[in-house]
C-alpha cells in the first residue's frame, strides 16, 4: 500500500513564474492538506479539500490556489512566485476532514525561487 | 535528504536516558494537540495526540503532558534510542479549525551513542 507521494521531488522556478505541485493521497483517504515548510521552521496550513471543494484555509494570499480530483488526488498552483515561496511543500492526506483524523505526510516538494 | 531545520534548539541526550522536549503554545482556545516526528528528507510522523480534557496521555515509549494553565505540552521519550533522532514538532488546533493545525517551531533531538 504506497503512502502519500508527491512530484515533483525538487523544482527550480524563476520569480513571477507560476507552479503546479501534485499530490497522490493514500490508498482510501479522501481529504488532503498542503502545509509549507520554510527551513528551520515546523509546517504551516495552506489549505484543506475534502469532497473536491476548499474545506479550511490559513492565512495565504489568493495567489496560492489548489484542486482536488475525483480520485481525490490534488494539486496545489501557485502563481506571481516570490523569493519568499521557497521551501518544502508538504501534501498530507487524512480518512475525513475533522482534527481527530490522523494525517500522512508525504515527503514534500523542495521549491526554490530565484 | 532534505534538512529540516539548520538552526532548530537542540537536545542531546545519551542512548538509553529519557528524553523530554517542551512545547509552548499560542492560543488558549485550542483543544487538541499532536506531537510529530520528523526525520530528514521525510515528512512529519504522528507519534502521539492528547485532547484538552486530558492532562497526560501515554503510548508506546512515549507520554504527553498537557498543562492548560501555562499552555505548555511536552513530550516525553523513555529509553531514548538512536532511531529516535529527528525534529519534533508540536501542533494545536481549536475546534472548529478542523485540520488548521499550528505548529510549534521545532526541537531537534539528538541521540549520543
Amino acid at each position: 500500500d504506497a503512502g502519500v507521494t508527491q512530484s515533483p521531488t525538487h523544482l527550480i522556478k524563476t520569480r513571477g513564474q507560476q507552479v503546479t505541485l501534485r499530490c497522490s493521497p493514500k490508498s482510501g483517504h479522501d481529504t488532503v492538506s498542503w502545509y509549507q515548510q520554510a527551513l528551520g521552521q515546523g509546517p504551516q496550513f495552506i489549505f484543506q479539500y475534502y469532497e473536491e471543494e476548499e474545506r479550511q484555509r490559513g492565512n495565504f494570499p489568493d495567489r496560492f490556489s489548489g484542486h482536488q480530483f475525483p480520485n481525490y488526488s490534488s494539486e496545489l498552483n501557485v502563481n506571481a512566485l516570490l523569493l519568499g515561496d521557497s521551501a518544502l511543500y508538504l501534501c498530507a492526506s487524512s480518512l475525513g476532514a475533522g482534527a481527530g483524523y490522523e494525517q500522512y505526510f508525504g515527503p514534500g516538494t523542495r521549491l526554490t525561487v530565484t | 535528504g532534505e534538512s529540516v531545520g539548520l538552526h532548530l534548539p537542540t537536545l542531546s541526550v545519551q542512548e538509553g536516558d529519557n528524553s523530554i522536549i517542551n512545547c509552548a503554545y499560542s492560543n488558549s482556545a485550542s483543544d487538541y494537540f499532536i506531537w510529530y516526528k520528523q526525520e530528514s528528507g521525510k515528512g512529519p510522523q504522528f507519534i502521539i495526540d492528547i485532547r484538552s480534557n486530558m492532562d497526560k496521555r501515554q503510548g508506546q515509549r512515549v507520554t504527553v503532558l498537557l498543562n492548560k494553565t501555562v499552555k505548555h505540552l511536552s513530550l516525553q521519550i523513555a529509553a531514548t534510542q538512536p532511531g529516535d533522532s529527528a525534529v519534533y514538532f508540536c501542533a494545536e488546533t481549536a475546534s472548529g479549525y478542523g485540520q488548521n493545525f499550528v505548529f510549534g517551531p521545532g526541537t531537534r533531538l539528538s541521540v549520543l551513542p
